[in-house]
């Protein structure tokens, strides 16, 4: 099983941009998917996108189309999520996660939805 | 949007049977996957494709679907199983997911 392990916390001004890492060891990086999610303070579990590494297939949520970015570095087996235009409620802790992912008979690619290996996390802080 | 629904909070004695639903109008062609999160944790993928354990899940968590409700099943639970659960899906079209807005499972 992958092990992921996350950059650390971040305090960031209102209107800039954070980019979190997430490094995976363990396991083959092309052999899954990536997925972010985050959680504000006494919120429940928030869907923000993934990617397929090794397509570079990404998908996001709608919420944050325009503000999210998700990539990955296959030669250095790491994710990143880079967010901009942060506002205090974005203040969060942000989650990758590891997962499989499929194709349909289109030759479609999906990210799987069971996310069976997580970073530790890391708080992103927005204020001024 | 697409939305997944639960419980805000479910409550049984030790020993006794939780059940946790979760409802979203494409769970009939979707499959529903489980999340534990204890307090301060990362998530725990406890049951995914609406039934099946991971390996070191205990037996006693179990997923059903029907229609456009799935449910987690906690037989016999314990003081330890006391957590919030997501459940966590995609929508019609494979485009967006969606976790569910959470219960709060209690065991006292």
């Amino acid at each position: 099983q992958v092990q992921l392990v996350q950059s650390g916390a971040e305090v960031k001004k209102p209107g800039s941009s954070v980019k979190v890492s997430c490094k995976a060891s363990g396991g083959t990086f092309r052999n899954y998917a990536i997925t972010w999610v985050r959680q504000a303070p006494g919120q429940g579990l928030e869907w923000m996108g993934g990617i397929i590494p090794i397509f570079g297939i990404t998908n996001n949520a709608q919420k944050f189309q325009g503000r999210v970015t998700i990539t990955a570095d296959e030669s250095t087996s790491t994710a990143y999520m880079e967010l901009s235009g942060l506002r205090s409620e974005d203040t969060a802790v942000y989650h990758c996660a590891s997962s499989t992912y499929y194709n349909d008979s289109s030759g479609y690619y999906y990210i799987g939805h069971d996310l069976d290996s997580w970073g530790q996390g890391t708080l992103v802080t927005v204020s001024s | 949007s697409y939305e997944l629904t639960q419980p805000p909070s479910v409550s049984v004695s030790p020993g006794q049977t939780a059940r946790i639903t979760c409802s979203g109008d494409a769970l009939p062609q979707k499959y529903a996957y489980w999340y534990q999160q204890k307090s301060g944790q990362a998530p725990v993928l406890v049951i995914y494709e609406d039934k099946k354990r991971p390996s070191g899940i205990p037996k006693r968590f179990s997923g059903s679907s029907s229609g456009t409700m799935a449910t987690l099943t906690i037989s016999g639970a314990q003081v330890e199983d006391e957590a919030d659960y997501y459940c966590y899906s995609t929508d019609s079209s494979d485009n967006y997911s969606v976790f569910g807005t959470g219960t709060k499972v209690t065991v006292l």
